[in-house]
């Protein structure tokens, strides 16, 4: 089945550092992957989302490179901001279904 | 409207007891899902609806949990008999083009229900 692992967390910056979110998955077919962002207290929201290998979504200057070879979708961001705390998820829609399969979830803090 | 809306917020309830909570669409959105978000097992979807029927079903945990949309839009997740694992927060997304590669799930504020 379809299921996807991202890294475990908490994980802890200081404002400006580099950031990296790891996400693997296993699916069948051409899936469409997505990175969702929880704020504190907030609903989830789509942060960006890649529907086809070597597509890069982008946004708020977090990216992600769709990479079939790997099965990965990593998280980056240059440089973070205290703004940025969140849970980041991690999730798949594969083609033969309807629902997205997320990861656990990451927890990030940064602090100033 | 602007947004999914869901109802009500939290809510507090007793073992053993029914509750019903409420989702508000985005206007125009054909598919709605209901997922819940608990500690131990993350984000699990629930059901889906595409308009008033649901043809995937496959994510609710027991014959307790049962969902139902009408009009297509408004939808009710019912849950009977609640039992302390019950415990979660319940959210419903919406989308306009469901099956397809460019279709985006947009989720509400979601529902805390605390089973005592």
């Amino acid at each position: 089945g379809n299921s996807v692992t991202q890294m475990e967390g908490p994980v802890t910056l200081s404002e400006e550092a580099f950031l990296t979110i790891n996400c693997t998955y296993t699916a069948t077919g051409y899936p469409s992957l997505f990175w969702y962002v929880q704020y504190p207290g907030e609903g989830l929201q789509l942060l960006l989302k890649a529907t086809k290998a070597d597509d890069k979504g982008s946004n708020k200057g977090f990216e992600a490179t769709y990479r079939k070879e790997t099965t990965s979708f990593h998280l980056e961001k240059g440089s973070v901001q205290v703004s940025d705390s969140a849970v980041y998820f991690c999730a798949l829609s594969s083609n033969s279904g309807y629902a997205l399969n997320f990861g656990k979830g990451t927890s990030l803090l940064v602090t100033p | 409207g602007a947004g999914v809306s869901q109802s009500p917020s939290n809510k507090v309830t007793e073992k053993g007891k029914d509750v019903e909570l409420r989702c508000d669409p985005i206007s125009g959105h054909t598919a709605l899902y209901w997922y819940r978000q608990s500690l131990g097992q993350g984000l699990e979807f629930l059901i889906y609806f595409q308009g008033n029927s649901a043809p995937d079903k496959s994510g609710l945990p027991s014959d307790r949990f049962s969902a139902e949309r009408t009009g297509g839009s408004v939808s009710t997740l019912t849950i009977q008999r609640t039992q302390q694992e019950d415990s979660a927060v319940y959210l419903c997304a919406s989308s306009s083009n469901p099956g397809l590669a460019s279709d985006t799930q947009y989720f509400g504020p979601g529902t805390r229900l605390t089973v005592l």
